[in-house]
């Protein structure tokens, strides 16, 4: 599959913990990255790589990969970080590749 | 640190050419990185458009392959996007992005609306 899929919303509430996945058959090639986008605003990245973070990006930020999917996982959800996920990695050409995106919703 | 704006028409013609600029300001465009096109169709997701490297190498997404043109200027310090016979559904924000390290698009301009429209 040249897709990555990602659940369109999820929610958490506030503290707790929440994992946004995308899956794709190039996952298990490639590392995902991850990025935060807040309306009328450009995205941000928040992981690369194995799991690295930019500097500035909270350390409650994290990330992971298993078999075909990828995952984004924030530890003690707050308020500023409703807004959509997007993860991107390469299609089976190498070509680059963005997910639908996940609006995160807390509550 | 390195920045990027993005410059150019706000509104296209059906069938005409798109035409953008990034302007890289805290760096140079001839270090060793990829430098990007995303795009952003209105309440949709992101679409990779494609890149370019410090030599000129370039790599598009297959979908707009036919149609997208991207080229550096290197006397400006800039990179460009040309994508030709627009639709409406070429209707986006339009970002430039610098690729870093794991191929993660590290710094972002802030975006541009491109409406295709008569």
């Amino acid at each position: 599959s040249s897709e990555l899929t990602q659940d369109p919303a999820v929610s958490v509430a506030m503290g707790q913990t929440v994992r946004i996945t995308c899956q794709g058959d190039s996952l298990r090639t490639y590392y995902a990255t991850w990025y935060q986008q807040k309306p009328r605003q450009a995205p941000v990245l928040v992981i690369y790589g194995k799991n690295n973070r930019p500097s500035g990006i909270p350390d409650r930020f994290s990330g992971s990969s298993s078999g075909n999917t990828a995952s984004l996982t924030i530890t003690g959800a707050q308020a500023e970080d409703e807004a959509d996920y997007y993860c991107n990695s390469r299609d089976s050409s190498g070509y680059r590749l963005f997910g639908g995106g996940t609006k995160l919703t807390v509550l | 640190q390195v920045a990027l704006q993005e410059s150019g028409p706000g509104l296209v013609k059906p069938s005409g050419t798109l035409s953008l600029t990034c302007a890289v300001s805290g760096g140079s465009i001839s270090s060793s990185n990829w430098w990007s096109w995303v795009r952003q169709p209105p309440g949709k997701g992101l679409e990779w458009i494609g890149e370019v490297y410090h030599s000129g190498t370039s790599n598009y997404n297959p979908s707009l392959k036919s149609r997208v043109t991207m080229s550096l200027d290197k006397s400006k310090n800039q990179f460009s996007l040309i994508l030709i016979s627009v639709t409406a559904a070429d209707t986006a924000v339009y970002y430039c992005a610098k690729v870093g390290s794991y191929g993660a698009f590290d710094i972002w301009g802030q975006g541009t609306l491109v409406s295709v429209s008569s």
